[in-house]
């Protein structure tokens, strides 16, 4: 079955730094991914839908220029979080639609922890 | 807009069967997915209906109703390892392809 990696999966930095995290898709070609992110004991809430070569549709509430995303490639996207703050400490999922698939696939997503 | 109803928590014992509900609105819709989330970790795909009726897949099922806006997730012979969250997700039709997730129902298997 088609497999999304993510890097690193979990990662420690001090408050004002920013941090990259990866998302890849092993096996197949993912045209569109999304970001999600979800705090302790609630649903995974949509940040942001990235598209291959066009610019990121961020949902409502999420700010554009704190979280940045790339989508460089067919097989990677990119969320980095700027100037990250305690309160940005969450668990960040991404996941992939891969054309021709009726799932969606998710990365084993990455436990940020902001001090 | 879209709504997403599950019970909180459920309690079974090992061996038995579950069933877990959902109730869903959405101003349009493209097929149901069922996700299975343990504690800490990303969500498992289970199951996905975009036609009414029954799915079958091993010792899971899931049931989709659209015009009643309802799918339930069957689960047979439970087994402790199937202690975990589970998660209905409606893909809207007018979304990009993302899924709408609710909180969840989170499942406790007891010997």
């Amino acid at each position: 079955g088609a497999v999304v990696s993510q890097h690193p999966s979990w990662v420690i930095c001090k408050s004002g730094t920013s941090v990259k995290i990866e998302c890849r898709s092993l096996d197949f070609q993912a045209t569109t991914m999304f970001w999600y992110r979800q705090f302790p004991k609630q649903s995974l809430m949509l940040m942001a839908t990235s598209n291959e070569g066009s610019k990121a549709t961020y949902e409502q509430g999420v700010e554009k220029d704190k979280f940045l995303i790339n989508h460089a490639s067919l097989t990677l996207s990119t969320l980095t979080v700027t100037s990250a703050h305690p309160e940005d400490s969450s668990f960040y999922i991404c996941s992939a639609d891969g054309q021709g698939y009726n799932e969606q696939f998710f990365g084993p997503g990455t436990r940020l922890t902001v001090l | 807009g879209q709504n997403i109803d599950q019970p909180t928590e459920m309690t079974a014992t090992e061996g038995a069967i579950v069933q877990i509900n959902c109730t869903y609105q959405t101003s349009g819709f493209n097929g149901l997915f069922w996700y299975q989330q343990h504690a800490g970790e990303a969500p498992t795909f289970l199951s996905y209906n975009v036609l009414d009726g029954l799915e079958e897949k091993g010792r899971f099922s899931s049931f989709l109703s659209r015009s009643k806006g309802y799918s339930y997730l069957l689960l047979k012979e439970l087994q402790m390892k199937d202690s975990a969250s589970y998660l209905c997700a409606p893909r809207p039709i007018e979304s990009q392809g993302n899924l709408i997730f609710g909180k969840g129902t989170k499942l406790s298997v007891k010997p």
